[in-house]
């Protein structure tokens, strides 16, 4: 059974940093592309930034130069690293998997909230 | 890169089909057929119900069908239920190798 488990959520102040994981099981971790996409409170989707098998990655405007993605192939996690934090960046982060196809994400983790607030 | 827009609701009672539109440009939705669709139900995770304009993923219900004209994506709902009612989401792969993710439309089954 495939899964993803995301972790290292909560409250931090703006300017601050804070790392995600997300624990993938069941599948061959190192042959999908991975994703991050939040939702703000009472708001819509959005995509994030993304990685391939071998570490290429690309990256929604709003988070360019603040926030990167990383993969451990051999601890089957997905990092998030996001640095200079606003409030605006307050949402939950959900991990995802690339599966049938390049837009179709597949499999999603339950979500980690972060709250950035002084 | 702007969210593709998506109305803000749609409703339709039991048994009935209902459309939800998704226009973006050609740089996305018009330019690729990597169209996905998102059902979420409050505070769960998002689940995929459509990818690649038109194609269903083994186990969503032959309900839901999905297309795409120009730069507008649709989703159909055929034989609406009360467990469609939910948020939807479509999201398309861009041109800059990114994704975009629709503004979402909250369907309410009346």
């Amino acid at each position: 059974e495939v899964q993803l488990v995301e972790s290292g959520g909560g409250l931090v102040q703006p300017g601050g940093s804070l790392r995600l994981s997300c624990v993938a099981s069941g599948f061959t971790f190192s042959s999908y592309w991975l994703h991050w996409v939040r939702q703000a409170p009472g708001k819509g989707l959005v995509w994030v930034t993304r990685i391939n098998g071998d570490g290429g990655s690309t990256s929604a405007d709003a988070v360019k130069g603040r926030f990167t993605i990383s993969r451990d192939n051999a601890k089957n996690t997905l990092y998030l690293q996001m640095n200079s934090l606003r409030a605006e960046d307050t949402a939950v982060y959900y991990c995802a998997r690339t599966g049938l196809s390049v837009a179709s994400l597949d499999y999603w983790g339950q979500g980690t909230l972060v709250t950035v607030s002084s | 890169q702007s969210a593709l827009t998506q109305p803000a609701s749609v409703s339709g009672s039991p048994g009935q089909s209902i459309t939800i539109s998704c226009t973006g440009t050609s740089s996305d939705v018009g330019g690729y057929n990597y169209v996905s669709w998102y059902q979420q139900h409050p505070g769960k995770a998002p689940q995929l119900m459509i990818y690649d304009v038109s194609n269903r993923p083994s186990g969503v219900s032959n309900r839901f069908s999905g297309s795409k004209s120009g730069n507008t994506a649709s989703l159909t709902i055929s034989g609406l239920q009360a467990e469609d009612e939910a948020d939807y989401y479509c999201t398309s792969f861009t041109s800059s190798h990114t994704y975009v993710f629709g503004t979402g439309t909250k369907v309410t089954v009346l």
